[in-house]
């Protein structure tokens, strides 16, 4: 089975930074995704790990640890418009399959 | 965009009722997925299709059915809509260059009665 999980909701300042974790139990794993999804859209792709490590892209890092179970995504010098949800999803290693988490809704406030 | 359309955007309809979604791709890729997104469940795979006449089942299958007779387009069948099936529905594809990341389409919003 599969057992993905982030907090519900977070809010931060415009420019501060925010920290979404993301823990996972899955029967597999071939590589964790982070997708924004404003609201009344479709989600779109931010950054993928597969290593443990930080990727880095921006504005926006992605962080991996395998032996953990455990991934985030740090938001720095947020801005309104990153105001979204924010979907941890990972990949069946046999069928390539994404199992999502709930998602965290963030809220940047001026 | 990666060439994703999906139709209708918005159905209403009542309990009951057959109801066929579509996704159409312009990219000829081989992996499709039909998702339903609700509060506080986030995304859920229904089904998913590998190629023409390929497919699988995901982990909320019951209630509906899928076909896929073109590379192009991958049809989501609701059997007899139920109100359970209220939901925001997206259409994905495997395309990413780099990481074969999913795209998806933006999404029809259906409300059974």
């Amino acid at each position: 089975g599969q057992n993905i999980d982030q907090p519900t909701e977070m809010t931060a300042t415009e420019g501060a930074i925010v920290q979404i974790n993301c823990t996972y139990q899955t029967s597999g794993f071939n590589g964790l995704f982070w997708y924004q999804q404003h609201a009344g859209e479709a989600p779109t792709f931010l950054s993928y790990n597969v290593l443990d490590g930080l990727e880095e892209k921006g504005r926006f890092s992605s962080f991996l640890s395998r032996s953990k179970g455990y991934s985030y995504l740090l938001l720095k010098e947020l801005q309104m418009k990153d105001s979204a949800s924010y979907l941890c999803a990972v990949r069946d290693p046999n069928d390539y399959k994404l199992s999502f988490g709930a998602g965290t809704t963030v809220t940047v406030r001026a | 965009d990666a060439g994703i359309t999906q139709s209708p955007r918005h159905k209403v309809t009542e309990t009951g009722t057959p109801v066929t979604l579509r996704c159409h791709q312009t990219e000829n890729h081989r992996y499709m997925y039909w998702y339903r997104q609700d509060p506080g469940h986030g995304l859920r795979l229904i089904h998913y299709s590998y190629g023409v006449k390929d497919t699988d089942k995901g982990e909320v299958s019951d209630g509906y059915s899928v076909s896929r007779s073109k590379t192009e387009d991958f049809l989501l069948t609701l059997e007899s809509a139920t109100s359970s099936q209220t939901s925001v529905y997206f259409c994905a594809i495997s395309a990413g260059d780099r990481y074969n990341e999913q795209f998806f389409g933006p999404g029809t919003r259906l409300t059974v009665l």
